[in-house]
């Protein structure tokens, strides 16, 4: 299995709203990473986990909040999103953290 | 801090004929180097990869040449098809770290 899972695939929620965006995946890799992308850029890197802890956060407003249960869930949770947060939100999971990074198929968020 | 140059943005080729996109790390301490495609509206996927110790990989028709003295390295497709018509980005990570860093991509097209 070379899936990485996300759900939901689409998410429309209102600046006052509460939401949560999950990514599974059952290949064993012990790093996982949200990231962000706009039309026509590159994924922007927002928060790695190694081995369940967070090592990276690159500096992310507070109402994104990252989880990480176990080893092959993660959890993005939504809070008083603004409108510019509206994009396509990557999930994605590496054996370590210099080689291949395998995609979730994301969820486009449209903030409201 | 680090970062990648992607050049061309755009790229149009004639069916047949060969692309070639460059890129230019910032960062000397980078070893792995993954390119990834990306289709309209899908998740970025794995290409074809190459790390330091090695100077040229191939996979059919793709292959990626490395200069790490230059710090440059570039994506070669050969008798290009239609379907090779997506955005590729480029990336360099470290060992030791957790970040890919994504150079800004270039879509190409393959005009039939």
């Amino acid at each position: 299995d070379t899936e990485v899972t996300q759900t939901p695939k689409h998410l429309v929620m209102g600046m006052t709203n509460k939401k949560s965006l999950k990514c599974e995946q059952h290949m064993g890799h012990r790093a996982m990473y949200w990231y962000k992308q706009k039309a026509k850029k590159p994924p922007e890197l927002m928060f790695v986990y190694s081995y369940e802890k967070l090592s990276i956060n690159e500096s992310v407003p507070s109402r994104f909040s990252p989880e990480c249960p176990n080893s092959s869930l993660l959890n993005l949770h939504l809070h008083a999103l603004q409108p510019e947060d509206s994009a396509l939100y990557l999930c994605a999971s590496s054996r370590q953290g210099f080689t291949e990074a395998f995609f979730g198929q994301g969820t486009r968020l449209t903030v409201v | 801090g680090e970062n990648v140059e992607q050049h061309p943005s755009t790229l149009s080729v004639q069916e047949g004929d060969s692309a070639v996109i460059k890129c230019t790390y910032s960062d000397s301490a980078s070893n792995y180097f993954p390119w990834y495609k990306q289709e309209l509206g899908k998740r970025p996927q794995l290409i074809i990869d190459i790390r330091s110790n090695v100077g040229e990989k191939k996979d059919q028709r793709i292959a990626v040449t490395l200069n790490k003295t230059a710090k440059h390295f570039s994506l070669h497709i050969t008798e290009t098809q239609p379907e090779d018509s997506a955005v590729y980005f480029c990336a360099a990570s470290t060992s030791g770290t957790y970040k890919y860093i994504f150079g800004t991509g270039t879509r190409l097209k393959v005009l039939a």
